[in-house]
């Protein structure tokens, strides 16, 4: 079946640091990957996607590329904020899985001053 | 333009109770997701509906059923309630233009959290 590994955190990094979160991945196929952030007290934001092979997602300053020969969708940034804490959630759908996703365990993140 | 709307947004039953949550997509949304987060098993799918009908099913017991309205707004029952039901139930919605919903993406609400005592 389908799974999702991520780095555990939390993570904690001084702002204007460089942050890596891994996330590698298990499927048959060839799967949309995702990363979605949550914020306290709040649902699941989609952060960015890649669908096909050598995409590259991008969005407020993070990135992931799909590299399907390592079956990998790290997330990077070059220089975070503190109002980049929140916790970070790879995750990927199956072809023709529909809005099945499959997540990881989620890394939290901590940008401090 | 609202987004996902889920109600209520806290709830606390006793085991054995049964309980109903609901959702409200984003107007033109027709597919409407759901799933369970918890601190132990992370996010886990529950089941997905698109036009009042149940396309896709996750991994969880009868106890948990959901429906889908005319309107696409739908609601969750968990019936007989256990401790281990205590969660955030977090409800998603799509576009799923053409039904090919794989490709859209999910804009979820804040969610319900439920303590079952």
């Amino acid at each position: 079946g389908n799974s999702v590994t991520q780095m555990e955190g939390p993570v904690t990094l001084s702002e204007e640091a460089f942050l890596t979160i891994n996330c590698t991945y298990t499927a048959t196929g060839y799967p949309s990957l995702f990363w979605y952030v949550q914020y306290p007290g709040e649902g699941l934001q989609l952060l960015l996607k890649a669908t096909k092979a050598d995409d590259k997602g991008s969005n407020k300053g993070f990135e992931a590329t799909y590299r399907k020969e390592t079956t990998s969708f790290h997330l990077e940034k070059g220089s975070v904020q503190v109002s980049d804490s929140a916790v970070y959630f790879c995750a990927l759908s199956s072809t023709g899985g529909g809005n099945k996703l499959t997540f990881g365990t989620g890394t939290q993140l901590k940008v401090e001053l | 333009k609202a987004g996902v709307t889920q109600t209520p947004r806290y709830l606390i039953k006793t085991r054995g109770q049964q309980v109903t949550l609901s959702c409200s997509p984003i107007s033109g949304h027709r597919s409407v997701s759901w799933y369970q987060q918890t601190p132990g098993q992370g996010l886990q799918f529950l089941f997905e509906y698109f036009s009042e009908t149940q396309r896709n099913k996750g991994n969880f017991p009868g106890r948990f059923s959901g429906r889908q309205f005319s309107n696409s707004r739908s609601e969750m029952n968990v019936s007989t309630l256990e401790l281990g039901d205590s969660a955030l139930y977090l409800c998603a919605s799509s576009l799923a233009v053409g039904g090919q919903s794989y490709n859209s993406p999910l804009h979820f609400g804040n969610g319900t959290r439920l303590t079952v005592t």
